[in-house]
């Protein structure tokens, strides 16, 4: 069975404090990994696509990076509003037309 | 440009009673979705539109649910007998075709009592 599964549940910076958000996937052949923000009360938002091992993608304070079992988005000198819950999904196999999320990570920056 | 607009933002129900959601895509869009994110948890996949084709129904949780999108472009999506464990806020996405970067309506929460 596909599955997603994300680490650490929550998590809380000090602004400025860098760190990492895991996603460790299993899938009957993986066709992309992708990372959305979603803020209280609101959707997801769509950050990045990743494909390959090896893959990185960046975006202001935010790099996404894939290897054959996990990926992992990394923060660097967060600020306040980079807080909110980081949603990662897949898409399993050739074919699908579906994303399975995972259960994501609340992520909280004080100032 | 409007972004994906569902209806209601949120609707409170009594068990038993039936519910209609609506979901209004981002122009131009041919792929439709329709997720529910149950207190604390992620995504899980209920159906998917694309243009014509018949739609991917594998994630309905029962025949209670089900889903239409007329004209490929307004989907609602129905509840018949709602029961308190579909309380839940059920969320909308379009995309051009599937690229996997879906843009997301705001959910519409249902809270059955």
């Amino acid at each position: 069975e596909d599955q997603v599964t994300q680490s650490p549940e929550a998590l809380r910076l000090q602004e400025g404090e860098s760190s990492s958000l895991n996603c460790s996937y299993t899938v009957s052949g993986l066709r992309g990994l992708f990372w959305y923000r979603q803020d209280p009360g609101k959707g997801p938002e769509f950050l990045f696509t990743l494909y390959s091992a090896g893959e990185e993608k960046e975006k202001e304070r935010l790099k996404a990076t894939l290897t054959k079992k996990e990926s992992f988005l990394h923060i660097t000198a967060p600020k306040p509003e980079d807080s909110a819950t980081y949603l990662c999904a897949v898409r399993p196999r050739q074919g699908a037309q579906k994303l399975v999320f995972g259960q994501g990570t609340r992520l909280t920056i004080n100032p | 440009g409007a972004g994906v607009s569902q209806s209601p933002s949120n609707k409170v129900t009594e068990k038993g009673k039936d519910v209609e959601l609506r979901c209004d895509p981002i122009s131009g869009h041919t792929a439709l979705y329709w997720y529910r994110q149950s207190l604390g948890q992620g995504l899980e996949f209920l159906i998917y539109f694309q243009g014509n084709s018949a739609p991917d129904k594998s994630g309905l949780p029962s025949d209670r649910f089900s889903a239409e999108r007329t004209g490929g472009s307004v989907s609602t999506l129905t509840i018949q007998r709602t029961q308190q464990e579909d309380s839940a806020v059920y969320l909308c996405a379009s995309s051009r075709q599937f690229t996997g970067e879906l843009f997301f309506g705001e959910g519409s929460r249902l809270t059955v009592l």
